[in-house]
């Protein structure tokens, strides 16, 4: 079975701050990995995927097959950036995704 | 962008009653819709699957007889919390796949359930 793992559950950084959230995937073939953000009291919304290896607000992922992970890194992190974010995978086309517990992110001023 | 509208954004209500959830998704077609169930600053864990036109797909150890869905068409989608107790009080959420012009899960705002 696919497992996404956030080893952290929270994370604080100060404004202008790098941040890196930590994501680790298990699958034997080859997932599709997202990460969403989901703002308070806001649904969530799709930041990026691996898949279109775009930047979205500054915030880049690559997919590191060797080490199955998936880290969402941003070098200057801002206030506005306060969410809470989800690592998930997804194992076929129109799959179900597997989410990871996901990471707080407290940016400080 | 594709839309699901998510109603009642929050609801409460007495042990026993029954609560439906709706989903619906705007201008555009949704075959298959996923309930999640979300506990504070917890990770959304899939319920069921629901496909329109056939029977939903639960989740291990989710009740199928206490979660009733039902994909009545190809743009709604509800759950159904029948005989509600206090521990079922949490956010639920659902989603539509991907489609040919959006490629990311589209959420509903969520529905937080209060069983009081």
């Amino acid at each position: 079975a696919q497992r996404v793992t956030q080893p952290e559950k929270l994370l604080s950084v100060f404004k202008g701050a790098p941040v890196e959230l930590k994501c680790n995937y298990s699958y034997s073939g080859s997932p599709e990995l997202f990460w969403y953000v989901q703002y308070s009291r806001q649904r969530l919304q799709l930041l990026l995927r691996h898949i279109s290896r775009e930047s979205i607000k500054g915030f880049t992922a690559d997919l590191n097959k060797g080490e199955t992970s998936f880290h969402l890194k941003k070098p200057f992190a801002q206030e506005e950036d306060s969410a809470m974010y989800y690592c998930a995978s997804r194992g076929s086309t129109l799959g179900r995704l597997y989410f990871g517990r996901g990471t707080q992110l407290t940016v400080w001023p | 962008g594709a839309v699901v509208s998510q109603h009642p954004s929050w609801v409460i209500c007495k042990s026993g009653t029954s609560v439906k959830i709706e989903c619906r998704s705007l201008d555009f077609q949704a075959t298959t819709m996923f309930w999640y169930r979300q506990f504070p600053k917890q990770s959304l864990m899939l319920m069921a699957t629901s496909n329109e036109g056939s029977k939903a797909t639960y989740e291990q150890g989710v009740e199928k007889d206490k979660f009733l869905i039902n994909h009545a068409s190809l743009t709604l989608s509800t759950l159904t919390v029948t005989s509600a107790h206090p521990e079922d009080s949490s956010f639920y959420i659902c989603s539509a796949p991907p489609t040919a012009t959006n490629y990311g899960y589209t959420f509903g705002s969520g529905t937080r359930l209060t069983v009081v």
